[in-house]
Parts: structure tokens; sequence; C-alpha cells
């Protein structure tokens, strides 16, 4: 079965960068594109991007653009996400899912599994 | 703009049923969307896809307590026989050309 697995909690400070990772397993990594989405505290769900695993092509959220880089490792078929310049307003848990559309046969599409999700706060 | 509406909350007796309710903006009303449900404390959970024409696929595991249907814009969620962990926060999503995934505010289901 597709399980996506997330790297633990992190505690950072203004400014600082964090870098979240995701281990897939169960399926062809990279055959489907993967989301990361946010939520803030008692907020509703947050796209931040695309990855394309295959190719490593990317696409974000004009609200991160320049603070966001996803990357994938196709040795350990793990996407990661790495956000910079990070402010309080980032405190939030970051979820990446994996999309429902293999990425040779049309637009991505919806989420059709999701990992546990990593908690970042960004706190000084 | 593409945008999903939600109203942000709902309630429904144990055993009823409760029609969840999800708008797409102008212009949009031919769209898909997906259905996800987030219990508490949890992450979200893949439910259906949803089409115009109301035909629905289901994620792996999802009872058959759970439907959609579609009218005009309007994207439904059914949940018959209501449970206890039925209670969650619904989200509606959908996706656009030009690369953007949208999600509407959710809806907060109590079971009273």
């Amino acid at each position: 079965q597709v399980q996506l697995v997330q790297s633990g909690a992190e505690v950072k400070k203004p400014g600082a960068s964090v870098k979240v990772s995701c281990k897939a397993s169960g399926y062809t990594f990279t055959s489907y594109y993967m989301h990361w989405v946010r939520q803030a505290p008692g907020q509703g769900l947050e796209w931040m991007g695309i990855i394309n695993p295959s190719g490593g092509s990317t696409s974000y959220a004009q609200k991160f653009q320049g603070r966001v880089t996803m990357t994938r490792d196709t040795s350990t078929s793990t996407v990661y996400m790495e956000l910079s310049s990070l402010r309080s307003e980032d405190t939030a848990v970051y979820y990446c899912a994996r999309d429902s559309s293999v990425y040779s046969s049309g637009y991505p599409e919806y989420f059709q599994h999701w990992g546990q999700g990593t908690l970042v706060t960004v706190s000084s | 703009q593409l945008v999903l509406t939600q109203s942000p909350s709902a309630s429904a007796s144990l055993g009823a049923s409760v029609k969840l309710t999800c708008t797409l903006s102008s212009g949009h009303s031919s769209y898909a969307i997906a259905w996800h449900q987030q219990q508490p404390e949890k992450g979200p959970r893949y439910l259906m896809k949803l089409n115009s024409d109301g035909s629905h696929s289901k994620g792996d595991g999802i009872p058959d307590r759970f439907s959609g249907s579609s009218s005009g814009a309007e994207r439904y969620l059914t949940i018959s026989s209501l449970q206890s962990e039925d209670e969650a926060d619904y989200y509606c999503q959908t996706w656009g050309t030009g690369i953007s995934w949208v999600f509407g505010g959710g809806t907060k289901l109590t079971v009273l």
C-alpha cells in the first residue's frame, strides 16, 4: 500500500530555514507527482507547490515563490521541501500528498494519499 | 479566479444523514473536485473525486455511507447513518490550468 512517511517536528528561529522530508513507498516513486500542503494552527489547508519526481521539475504557489524549494532523491524515493526566511506565520503542519495522476498520462489532479504531517514551529 | 466556497459548520444527529456543499466560482461549474476528511488531531484523508455529472470514485476503504452528487456549480458530499467518527472537518479541493490547486475553507461537522 502507498505510504508517505515524513520527518519529525522541527523548531526554528525566525529567519532560519527548515527542510522537511517525505519518504514514499508502495508505488513507483517516479510515476506520480507530489504536492506540499500546509495548515496553520486552527486554519484550513493551503497548497504550496508540486514536484515531478521523474524529472524534478517544480511549480510553486505565488505566495511562496522565492522562499520554497522542492527537490527529490530518486535513490531513496524521498521528496524534500525547504522553506527559508522563516517567520512566525510559517508555524504550521506541513504535509506531502501524492497526486492521483501518473505524470506521463495527464495533468495532475487531486491529492490521493497524504503523509502524516510535520509540525514546524517558528519561535524566537 | 478559481474559488471554492464551503459553509463553516454543519451538524446532524447520530444515525441521521447530512449533505455538505462546496460551490465553485463563476465560470468553473464544469470542474471536478475532490473531498477530503480531517478528523481531530489527524492528517487529511482522501474520500472521493466528484465530477460535474455526479459520477464519483472513492478512495480505498471509504464506506458506502459516503456519496457524492453535483448540480450546476455545486458539489455535494452526503454522509448517511452518521457515526461519531464522522465528526471532522471536510475540505473540497479542485485543480485548474495554469498550475493551481485550491481548497475550500472547510466545513466542521458536528455529530450530535
